[in-house]
């Protein structure tokens, strides 16, 4: 069973779009969760921590399900600039630990 | 002000060669990883250095060691490369105690053996 699930897309979405991702983590012990963005070639880049009261950042809000396991990211009036992968990430152990990668959304947006 | 910094950006080499890469942060963290991603672009981690201790080492091959003279640097040396060691090897760092445990990630080593 694999650690972090994420539906690998592509996600193709018309500019100005609402898209939402979800994510579901196998270790119910895990206690930090993160979304980072990748673009292509370049190194991981955190976009955001979710709490499980759910946070906001600008056209950014991630929410998380401990009784289901699962996270989500919704992404409102998506600009082309969003075109990336997004990765969703768990943290399990304490901050020694390293972080347990999903394999990763990838979204399109198109004009 | 660069805050995770990688040498080489590209690494290209023979099969049976030993390379090193470099990693600092000056964001004072005090740990810091190496993660490797592979062709499929799955990432996953390979070590973790904690004030000079390892704290994790994942089931990698023993070629791979991590080497780090203080808790700004840690170094990656490959022995005998394998055509399978091809990949983006991304340092990171991270403060060891919360409240945030985020990671911040080097730019990456492409990393091809032929």
């Amino acid at each position: 069973r694999k650690e972090v699930e994420q539906d690998p897309g592509p996600f193709n979405v018309p500019e100005g779009a609402t898209v939402a991702f979800n994510c579901t983590y196998s270790n119910s012990a895990s206690q930090s969760f993160f979304w980072y963005r990748q673009d292509c070639r370049k190194e991981p880049k955190l976009l955001m921590s979710v709490y499980s009261s759910g946070n906001e950042d600008g056209r950014f809000t991630a929410q998380l399900n401990r009784a289901s396991q699962y996270i989500s990211l919704l992404i409102r009036d998506s600009k082309l600039s969003d075109s990336a992968t997004y990765l969703c990430v768990v943290l399990s152990g304490g901050g020694a630990d390293g972080l347990t990668f999903g394999k990763g959304t990838h979204l399109i947006i198109q004009p | 002000d660069t805050a995770v910094s990688q040498t080489p950006k590209y690494l290209v080499t023979q099969m049976g060669n030993d390379k090193s890469i470099k990693c600092e942060q000056n964001l004072g963290h005090d740990t810091m990883y190496w993660y490797k991603q592979d062709s499929k672009k799955f990432l996953k981690i390979m070590f973790s250095y904690n004030n000079k201790e390892l704290i994790i080492n994942e089931t990698v091959p023993n070629r791979f060691s991590p080497k780090s003279p203080d808790k700004a640097h840690l170094n990656l040396h490959i022995n005998s490369l394998e055509l399978g060691d091809s990949a983006v090897y991304f340092c990171a760092s991270s403060h060891v105690r919360g409240p945030s445990y985020e990671q911040y990630f080097g730019p990456g080593t492409r990393l091809t053996v032929t």
